[in-house]
């Protein structure tokens, strides 16, 4: 019964390559994240959306595209990836915007 | 000057020992701050928050936030080798939405 939930949990992809990751939380929680964490551990948040409006939009290539379908769900479509690319993404999510961030499992992506 | 900053260790400490790690901050505007501990190849699990100023404990964990000074610590004590791990310090500030900001880790090494 994982709260927050990723898929896939490993991606190996080409340069150029369009994926997403997919994740879904069952906690009830309003508001969920998207953050990035590259290979020297620094944890930088991406997106968030509470109640399926964007409420966080961090400078970040306009490659990535988050969709939310509803409230539980918090997509994250990478279009022409790059080897910068490469990197842990973690979905989060929080009882609304004020509370508590609890992190996914991460989704480890590696672009060659 | 990174908003939030961590020594990146490794911190090492014998078993039994207090841990403590330290957190600094450069804006003021930052109200809430978290301690997650981050063991390898896994997310980022919350283990203390605190909002005032002061001492904060829950069991072998005492998380001191000083506003004035902008500081925020994390002392671990009767340290375990289970505790072996990345500490990430994150702020946020108070407002309608909620972005931590995060450092980028002290990893931690309990010696047995």
């Amino acid at each position: 019964d994982t709260a927050v939930s990723q898929t896939p949990k490993y991606l190996v992809t080409q340069m150029g390559n369009d994926k997403s990751i997919k994740c879904e939380q069952n906690l009830g929680h309003d508001t969920m994240y998207w953050y990035k964490q590259d290979s020297k551990k620094f944890l930088k948040i991406m997106f968030s959306y509470n109640n399926k409006e964007l409420i966080i939009n961090e400078t970040v290539p306009n490659r990535f595209s988050p969709k939310s379908p509803d409230k539980a769900h918090l997509n994250l479509h990478i279009n022409s990836l790059e080897l910068g690319d490469s990197a842990v993404y973690f979905c989060a999510s929080s009882q609304n915007s004020q509370n508590t961030i609890y992190f996914g499992e991460g989704s480890w992506l590696t672009v060659v | 000057q990174k908003e939030v900053e961590q020594n990146s260790g490794p911190l090492s400490v014998p078993e039994g020992a207090i841990a403590s790690l330290n957190c600094t901050y450069s804006d003021r505007g930052s109200q809430s701050f978290f301690w997650y501990r981050q063991y390898s190849g896994k997310s980022p699990e919350l283990i203390m928050s605190i909002y005032s100023n002061g001492d904060k404990e829950d069991g072998r964990f005492t998380a001191q936030l000083n506003k004035a000074s902008q500081y925020v610590s994390l002392l671990i004590r009767d340290s375990q080798p289970s505790d072996s791990a990345t500490y990430l310090c994150a702020g946020s500030k108070s407002g309608a939405t909620n972005k931590l900001i995060f450092g980028t880790g002290t990893l931690l090494a309990v010696q047995p």
